[in-house]
This record gives structure tokens, C-alpha cells and sequence, in this order.
């Protein structure tokens, strides 16, 4: 088994304010994934990484970065928050393209 | 792109009654997941599917990669099993998952 951590739980940020979120894993998983999900509908894809220094962008990715430090890591970057944007941000990682597994999710809110 | 059509969109169920959740794909995918999101938000993996069926107490799932469709059987419903069920899926060679809108269940006593 393992565990996927999200830090910070809850973000709060100012319009136009760079936002960085982190996600670890330690299942040792080669994939790792970064999904918005706003309220009410499913999860999109922003950026998701198949190796140590890879990435690859989703359906979403104007307006963030990411970066891959390490395996067992994957940050996300809002680059410049909207005013009265509200959204919970989602990490997975897969052993390679297999089942993916959920951390509990950052929720951001910005003033 | 890749389109996931996940029906019904909502749901109500008593208490100890079943019913089936379905997921259509616009392309052939290779692999499913089905997920329940509960109360805090939290995504659990109920299935994940290349083919064929699984079963795992009251839930049973089924992917039919040649017709592109996907289902969920939910029997004898309880409260607990009350929130946001979602399909996911991927085409063949992709790790991109594409997800669906979701279906929001409510068990009542």
C-alpha cells in the first residue's frame, strides 16, 4: 500500500498571485497526474508526468505549470490566480498507465 | 477528443434496492476505472478494468471495450453508498484518463 499527501490542505490566494501546490507519493509509481475538479462536475486533466523529468499537458493547461522534481513528487503552478475562482485540485499516481490512485485534493479559493 | 458519457446524471435508490450506472465512450478505450467520491471529497477506487467483469460485494462492474461502453451494478444500496460516482477512461497506448460528468447517488432509508 502507500499514500498520496497534498499540501497545503486549503490555499487562499489574491487575483493575479502565483499559487504552488505539492503532491509526494510513496508507492514508488512512475505516473503522476494534476485534475481540477470544480464544484459539481468531473475532473479534468492539466498535467500529468510518465517519468522523473517528464511532462506531458492535458485538456487544461493554459495558465499553469508543473514540474517533476523527483519521482515520488509533482508540483503544480497556478501562474496567475482569477479573481472568485474556486476549485479542488487532485493528484494521482499510476504504475505506469494503470490504475490510478487519489490524494485527498487542495481547495482553493481566490479573493 | 475523447468523450466520456456517464448516465444518469442523478440517482435515488432505498434502501436495500439496486440499480445500474453506465458509462459510453465515443472511442475504443483499453481500460476503465469507477470511482465513488464521498462527503469529504475523497476519490475510492471501487474497479479498475481492462475487460470482462469484477465483483466486489455489492458492487459489480463490467467493460466492454468492442461495444465502448462501461457499467456499474450497485445491489441491496445503503445509506453509506450515497454520493458522486465516476467513470474513467483511457484509450489504448494513451495515460491520459478521460473522466465523465458523474453520477450523484442518494440511498434513502
Amino acid at each position: 500500500g502507500g499514500i498520496i499527501t497534498q499540501t497545503p490542505k486549503f490555499l487562499i490566494g489574491q487575483e493575479g498571485q502565483k499559487l504552488t501546490l505539492k503532491c509526494q507519493q510513496n508507492f514508488n509509481h512512475d505516473t503522476m497526474y494534476w485534475y481540477r475538479q470544480d464544484s459539481g462536475k468531473g475532473l479534468r486533466l492539466i498535467y500529468y508526468s510518465i517519468t522523473e523529468n517528464d511532462l506531458q499537458k492535458g485538456d487544461l493547461s493554459e495558465g499553469y505549470d508543473a514540474s517533476r522534481e523527483k519521482k515520488s513528487s509533482f508540483s503544480l503552478t497556478v501562474t496567475s490566480a482569477q479573481k472568485n475562482e474556486m476549485a479542488v485540485f487532485l493528484c494521482a499516481s499510476s504504475r505506469a498507465q494503470y490504475e490510478q490512485y487519489f490524494g485527498p485534493g487542495t481547495r482553493l479559493t481566490v479573493l | 477528443g475523447d468523450q466520456v458519457e456517464q448516465s444518469p446524471s442523478a440517482l435515488s435508490l432505498h434502501e436495500g434496492t439496486g440499480s445500474a450506472l453506465r458509462c459510453n465512450f465515443t472511442t475504443t478505450m483499453r481500460a476503465v476505472q469507477w470511482f465513488q467520491q464521498n462527503s469529504r471529497g475523497s476519490l475510492i477506487n471501487l474497479f479498475y478494468l481492462a475487460s470482462g467483469t469484477k465483483e466486489n460485494g455489492r458492487l459489480k462492474s463490467t467493460f466492454n471495450s468492442k461495444e465502448s461502453y462501461s457499467t456499474l451494478h450497485i445491489r441491496d444500496a445503503q445509506l453509506e453508498d450515497s454520493g458522486t460516482y465516476f467513470c474513467a477512461a483511457s484509450n489504448t497506448g494513451n495515460y491520459k484518463y478521460v473522466f465523465g460528468a458523474g453520477t450523484r447517488l442518494k440511498v434513502i432509508a
